[in-house]
């Protein structure tokens, strides 16, 4: 089974400009859950999409983030204009359903390093 | 509101000799505690989780933790670490939600032959 894909793995841009970070989830997990870690700070949570909904958005740090997941499948994290404090390492995880998620089911991928300079 | 503390940005350890990276929490309810590591160039892999029952929960790659509801704490622990243990150690516990997890802010262990 592959995992969670993410890609680019790394991304170097200027500040303003645009980046698109891509999720691509196990296939058949209908959870998707986008997070970051900033700074050497502690991973934190973005939003949690249920196949295309949009479940909890509550962890977005503001309008230049924009997540999609078209048709359930995939996602995107677009960052637009980026700033300085993007900067960070953002993870995607999936999960089969919420008891998955109750017992530790995520999987998580290996992350995009986004640096804005 | 969940949170987690890793009180230790970085734990050394001789190969060999016992491992434990600290974890503290702060919930309201029940807690649901979990370990994952992230090796590098890798995602975060999931070690092992309380939710309910014995204290001492065994994972992967020989790691327990150990739940300690009085003092708050689940560290986690090996008996002998390996080099290839050397990687970022992540804390969680249940968020305000099924779906989401509050992670501490990471201990890199470093263990030297």
């Amino acid at each position: 089974e592959a995992g969670v894909t993410q890609f680019p793995s790394h991304s170097v841009i200027e500040k303003g400009q645009t980046v698109t970070l891509r999720c691509d989830p196990i296939s058949g997990h209908d959870n998707l859950y986008w997070y970051r870690r900033v700074m050497g700070k502690e991973i934190k949570f973005l939003l949690h999409f249920v196949k295309e909904s949009k479940q909890d958005e509550s962890g977005m740090p503001n309008n230049r983030f924009l997540a999609e997941r078209t048709g359930g499948t995939y996602s995107t994290l677009k960052v637009q204009p980026a700033e300085l404090e993007d900067s960070g390492v953002y993870f995607c995880a999936s999960s089969q359903d919420v008891n998955s998620d109750r017992l530790g089911g995520y999987t998580f991928g290996s992350g995009t390093r986004l640096t804005v300079v | 509101a969940q949170s987690v503390a890793q009180p230790e940005d970085q734990v050394n350890v001789a190969e060999g000799n016992p491992l434990t990276v600290k974890c503290t929490y702060s919930v309201s309810g029940n807690p649901y505690l979990f370990w994952y590591v992230q090796y590098p160039n890798r995602g975060l892999q999931f070690l092992l989780k309380y939710i309910t029952g014995d204290n001492l929960v065994k994972g992967s790659y020989g790691f327990e933790a150990e739940f300690n509801k009085s003092q708050t704490s689940f560290h986690l622990k090996k008996p002998s670490a390996l080099v290839s243990d050397s990687a970022l150690y992540f804390c969680a516990v249940r968020g305000d939600s099924w779906g989401k997890l509050q992670f501490g802010a990471g201990t890199q262990v470093v263990v030297t032959p």
